[in-house]
């Protein structure tokens, strides 16, 4: 079984504050994504990565930026939180190649007071 | 602009009800359309379509694509409460390996 995880369920953080959310997947995907998840709005595409090192704006990067120095790793960063980053966030991989479905983390909800 | 508009927003069905999902799209180089369920937690994924007119099926849950006129339906006979969720439409864009997500539908089933 594929397996995404997310260092944090829950996370309550300060204006202003650097934040740091973290994704590990186990089956040596090539491809990464990081989305936030809004009611109404849907799932958004943040940033995804296609290898090490590698990175990709996707729909609302403005805030947010990454790092994948490892195949299995990818951070999604805040450097300065704010109130409107407040949100659920996803973590995905998938294979690449052939194939399309996305393995999704559980998720962290993030509060920014 | 690519998009992907899932109807309705919202449905109250009882136990043992019939429905229908709907989700239809504009997406350029459209390469595969994928249905999740949701719960309280993250999306898991329940079919993959890339071809028109054939049906997948799993148990309940059956699903077509409908390449002509950009739609897919998600069907789900004899519901149990246990169908609660939020099924999110994505599509899949063939040139940059994206995922493009409606906004999903948020299903309850009353006992």
């Amino acid at each position: 079984d594929v397996k995404v995880t997310q260092s944090s369920r829950y996370l309550v953080k300060r204006t202003g504050e650097k934040v740091f959310l973290e994704c590990v997947q186990d089956m040596d995907h090539e491809n990464m994504f990081w989305y936030r998840q809004d009611p109404g709005l849907g799932l958004r595409l943040i940033y995804f990565s296609y290898d090490v090192k590698m990175k990709e704006k996707g729909d609302i990067p403005e805030g947010y930026s990454v790092s994948r120095e490892k195949k299995e790793r990818f951070s999604l960063i805040l450097e300065s939180a704010s109130t409107n980053q407040t949100s659920m966030y996803l973590c995905a991989s998938t294979p690449g190649g052939e194939s399309y479905e996305q393995y999704f983390g559980p998720g962290t909800r993030l509060t920014v007071t | 602009e690519d998009k992907v508009v899932q109807s309705p927003l919202s449905l109250v069905v009882h136990e043992g009800d019939t429905v229908t999902l709907n989700c239809s799209y504009e997406v350029t180089n459209f390469r595969s359309l994928l249905w999740y369920k949701q719960e309280k937690k993250a999306p898991t994924f329940l079919f993959m379509l890339t071809s028109s007119g054939i049906e997948k099926k799993s148990g309940r849950l059956s699903s077509i694509l409908d390449k002509k006129e950009l739609f897919s339906i998600l069907n789900i006979t004899a519901t149990q409460t246990g169908d609660s969720a939020v099924y999110l439409c994505a599509v899949f864009h063939y040139n940059t390996d994206k995922l493009i997500f409606g906004t999903g539908t948020r299903l309850q089933v009353f006992p």
